[in-house]
């Protein structure tokens, strides 16, 4: 089983439409869970950063966290064709030595 | 809002030769980091690397890796003889410290082409 699991995608969806992202992970260990945005040719801008379970937004975004299962959501309200990018899971134990997903890339039609 | 900054963005070397890639972190940071993605594949880490030494490394980074902090400003990961398997995108990430709300700043990265 791979520590970090997420569907590469590519999911598509029209404008407005609310996107959900999801990753799945192996090792309880873990307690710091981030999604990061990835345009092309660039590095992984930081969207969410939370800490054990629970939920945390941030204007469009909402992070969850659900340890129990071993499961992370990131919800994207109101989606604009500029949210077309890979979103990259990450997270770690307690230093910040991060373990990534493959990332799932996002299109938002207009 | 401060960023890290990574020079060059593209750098195309020969199998056997030494390359160094270069960043400027995040200025407050003291945590700093390279990480790569092999095309179509994962982030994965290489090193950390606080107070002039490396904290933790990965299988990856073995003794053709080096990282160094010369200066105040720089820090630097060599590649003494580049083999084919090293061509990824290079990034480089700071923190200001680790765990609770100290999360990874990454640059744009460096593409390194070994041919």
């Amino acid at each position: 089983q791979k520590e970090v699991e997420q569907d590469p995608g590519p999911l598509s969806v029209p404008e407005g439409a609310i996107v959900s992202l999801n990753c799945t992970y192996s090792n309880s260990a873990f307690q710091y869970f981030m999604w990061y945005r990835q345009y092309s040719r660039k590095g992984p801008e930081l969207l969410m950063y939370t800490y054990s379970s629970g939920n945390k937004e941030d204007g469009r975004f909402t992070a969850q966290v659900d340890k129990s299962s071993k499961y992370i959501s990131l919800f994207i309200r109101d989606s604009q064709p500029s949210d077309s990018a890979t979103y990259l899971c990450a997270m770690s134990v307690g230093g910040n030595k991060l373990v990534f997903g493959a990332g799932t890339i996002l299109r938002v039609k207009s | 809002e401060p960023e890290v900054t990574q020079t060059p963005s593209h750098q195309v070397t020969q199998m056997g030769q030494e390359v160094i890639l270069r960043c400027v972190p995040i200025s407050n940071h003291l945590y700093f980091y390279w990480y790569r993605q092999i095309l179509g594949q994962k982030v994965e880490f290489l090193v950390s690397f606080y107070n002039n030494e490396i904290s933790e490394k990965s299988e990856i980074f073995d003794d053709q890796f080096s990282v160094e902090r010369p200066d105040g400003s720089n820090f630097t990961l060599k590649i003494r003889s580049t083999k084919l398997e090293d061509s990824a995108m290079y990034f480089c990430a700071s923190s200001q410290g680790v765990g609770r709300n100290s999360p990874l700043h990454f640059g744009n990265g460096t593409r390194l082409t070994v041919t």
